[in-house]
């Protein structure tokens, strides 16, 4: 399968302080990329959708000024989280699809934990 | 109502043990369904794809029901390695939505 790496793996970051995290498809052009939120004990909450040179679709509810998505190329896409609060803790994942020519199958990176204090 | 739901368990089998998961989903246009598993806070992995046919891989069978909306996943001869969570996940508008997914616990 392919590969998909985040960093970092593990943040912990002050209230108030912004977060930048990284996600970069390693042996593939991902066309699209996706960004989820998980909770503890709870399933996989996408957050938004981006497009390599475009804005990001976001689900209902998430705040795009607070989390800002750059997909600048094929192979990376950055979340940052704005002016972080503790109630953003969570499990951060993304996912990279390299399209048509990989049959639409989504490649999840490993995650990133945040952890706001 | 969920768009994917998922008894959340836990399951805990023995060894050797064939356990059945089911999941429901609320759209009825949804074309692709996956099982995939989840172990501790670590990423999704894809367990398997899911077809109408129904599929077979090694000890593990999927089946699908799009009259009843629900996706099955069958666990034969559990092994300790098996212990995850268990995340049914179904296609919305180009979109992956996923279960909460059911805790599955193999003990010797």
């Amino acid at each position: 399968g392919a590969v998909v790496s985040q960093h970092p793996s593990r943040v912990i970051c002050k209230s108030g302080t912004s977060v930048k995290i990284e996600c970069r498809s390693l042996d593939f052009q991902a066309t699209t990329m996706f960004w989820y939120r998980q909770f503890p004990k709870k399933s996989l909450m996408l957050m938004a959708t981006s497009n390599e040179g475009s804005k990001a679709t976001y689900e209902q509810g998430v705040e795009k000024d607070k989390f800002l998505i750059n997909h600048a190329s094929l192979t990376l896409s950055t979340l940052t989280v704005t002016s972080a609060h503790p109630e953003d803790s969570s499990f951060y994942i993304c996912s990279a699809s390299g399209g048509v020519s990989r049959g639409y199958e989504q490649y999840f990176g490993p995650g990133t934990r945040l952890t706001v204090t | 109502r969920k768009e994917v739901e998922q008894d959340p368990g836990p399951f805990n089998v023995p060894e050797g043990a064939t356990v059945a998961f089911n999941c429901t989903y609320s759209n009825s246009a949804s074309q692709s369904f996956f099982w995939y598993r989840q172990d501790c806070r670590k990423e999704p992995k894809l367990l398997m794809s899911v077809y109408s046919s129904g599929n077979e891989d090694g000890r593990f069978t999927a089946q699908l029901n799009r009259a009843s909306q629900y996706i099955s996943l069958l666990i034969r001869d559990s092994k300790l390695s098996d212990s995850a969570t268990y995340l049914c996940v179904v296609d919305g508008y180009n979109k992956l939505i996923f279960g909460a997914g059911t805790r599955l616990a193999v003990h010797p």
